[in-house]
C-alpha cells in the first residue's frame, strides 16, 4: 500500500520568511495529493491539492509543487504570518481511495 | 461551501457507556464518509470508509462491533463506540467526499474521554 514520508516532523520561522514542506509517495499510482492545516482542537482544513498532470499549483502565498518521477511533492508558504502557525499534513490517494496521510509538520510563525 | 459539521464537540462519560457521534456533510451530497481516529500529536488514522446504503469497510485491526458505522443517508453517517473504556478516549474526525475524485472534508473532531 501507499506509504507517505514528511519532513521536517517540526518548522520554526521568523515572521515573513518563507516555509517549506517536503513529502514523499511510495505507490506511483497515487495521483491526488492534497495539503490539510490542522489547529489545535480542530479539525484539518484543505488548503491547497494538486493533481498528478499538474506541476505546480498557486493560490496566493501557498504554493504546492509536484515530481511525479522522483514521487514527492512540496508545500511553500511565502511570507509567513503567525496565524499560519498549525500543524500540516501531506497526503496521497489515486482519487477513488481513502487519503494516507504524512505524520504532520507542526509549523511555528515567530513574530 | 463544504462544510462538515459533526457534533458533538466534546463528550465525557463512564466506562461502559455507548456513545454516539454524528456527521453530517451540509451543503453538499456525500457518497463517502471517512472515520478517522487522532492520537495527541500524532497523524490521522483511517478506521473505516462508509458508502451510502452500504456497509462500512474496516481498516484491519478496528473492531466493527466495538466501533458501529451507520451511514443511512447521502448527508449523515454516524459512529458509535459501544461500551467505552478508557483506552477508546481519543480524538475521533469524519471526513466526507461528494464523489470518488473530489476531495475529502473534515469535521471538527469529537474529543472523546471516557472516565
Amino acid at each position: 500500500g501507499e506509504n507517505v514520508e514528511q519532513h521536517p516532523s517540526t518548522l520554526s520561522v521568523q515572521e515573513g520568511d518563507s516555509a517549506v514542506i517536503k513529502c514523499t509517495y511510495s505507490d506511483s499510482a497515487s495521483n491526488y495529493f492534497p495539503w490539510y492545516k490542522q489547529e489545535l482542537g480542530k479539525g484539518p482544513q484543505l488548503i491547497i491539492d494538486i493533481r498528478s498532470n499538474v506541476g505546480e499549483k498557486k493560490d496566493q502565498r501557498i504554493a504546492v509543487t509536484l515530481n511525479k518521477t522522483a514521487k514527492h511533492f512540496s508545500l511553500h508558504i511565502t511570507e509567513t504570518q503567525p496565524e499560519d502557525s498549525a500543524v500540516y499534513f501531506c497526503a496521497a490517494s489515486q482519487g477513488n481511495t481513502p487519503l494516507v496521510f504524512g505524520k504532520g509538520t507542526r509549523l511555528s510563525v515567530i513574530a | 461551501g463544504a462544510v462538515v459539521s459533526q457534533h458533538p464537540s466534546r463528550v465525557i462519560c463512564k466506562s461502559g457507556t455507548s456513545v454516539k457521534i454524528e456527521c453530517r456533510s451540509l451543503d453538499f451530497q456525500a457518497t463517502t464518509m471517512f472515520w478517522y481516529r487522532q492520537f495527541p500529536k500524532q497523524s490521522l488514522m483511517l478506521m473505516a470508509t462508509s458508502n451510502e446504503g452500504s456497509k462500512a469497510t474496516y481498516e484491519q485491526g478496528v473492531e466493527k462491533d466495538k466501533f458501529l458505522i451507520n451511514h443511512a443517508s447521502l448527508t449523515l453517517s454516524t459512529l458509535t463506540v459501544t461500551s467505552a473504556h478508557p483506552e477508546d478516549s481519543s480524538f475521533y474526525i469524519c471526513s466526507a467526499r461528494e464523489s470518488s475524485y473530489q476531495p475529502q472534508h473534515f469535521g471538527d473532531g469529537t474529543r472523546l474521554s471516557i472516565l
